[in-house]
């Protein structure tokens, strides 16, 4: 039972190239979700998705795009990086039947130069 | 809405001795509130929750937090600090029963010295 693993690990990328970001679960979560990372800012919710082939936006949703291939798998796209996009990416899944816990991925260092 | 605020950015104590990180936190509902915990270079890790439930709770590795409606705030405490929980703590709100719309403080640094 590994949980929530994501991939990967670390990227360096520069601006402008794409990337996806690669996350499954094992726990049977219905909810799955992509935060990012920043100094000083906690974590922010990039997408989300309540349930297999539905996605939503979160609170900071611009420059990315999600994909929730499967009750197991949800991917998060960077079509064009930009320097902001530096960050700490966590995955993370819910499954109401646990008392609405959240489990998160230990997360993926992305670098944009 | 829904908001929180971790009042310390950074808290520092010897070890052996009692932590108290705080959190203040508003909701237009009646809140679930969480505590977590990420180690360096690792994930985050569930400590403890609220859930409408007994007001104080108490978490893995010791820790603890009391509700407190009144004062809105959901502070974590350890009687005696362990080297092993210098971390960053983040407390976090949600809706009952939706953790879509969860919302994380800006976390706490704590630092346990020798």
């Amino acid at each position: 039972n590994a949980g929530v693993t994501q991939t990967p690990k670390f990227q360096v990328l520069k601006t402008g190239q794409s990337m996806t970001l690669q996350c499954a679960q094992d726990m049977n979560h219905n909810s799955m979700y992509w935060y990012r990372q920043d100094p000083g800012m906690g974590l922010r919710l990039i997408y989300y998705s309540a349930s297999e082939g539905t996605t939503d936006k979160g609170e900071v949703p611009n420059g990315y795009n999600v994909s929730r291939l499967n009750k197991r798998e949800f991917s998060l796209r960077l079509e064009s990086a930009a320097p902001s996009q530096t960050s700490v990416y966590f995955c993370a899944g819910r499954q109401a039947s646990s008392g609405n816990t959240i489990y998160f991925g230990e997360g993926s260092w992305l670098t944009v130069v | 809405a829904q908001s929180v605020t971790q009042l310390d950015s950074h808290v520092s104590v010897s070890e052996g001795t009692p932590v108290l990180l705080r959190c203040n936190y508003s909701s237009s509902y009646s809140p679930s509130l969480f505590w977590y915990v990420q180690h360096p270079n690792k994930g985050l890790q569930l400590l403890l929750k609220y859930t409408s439930a007994a007001t104080l709770v108490k978490g893995i590795n010791g820790f603890e937090a009391e509700f407190k409606k009144s004062e809105t705030s959901f502070h974590l405490t350890k009687p005696s600090a362990h080297m092993s929980d210098a971390a960053e703590y983040f407390c976090v709100v949600s809706r009952p029963y939706n953790n879509n719309d969860m919302r994380f403080g800006a976390g706490t640094r704590l630092t346990v010295k020798p």
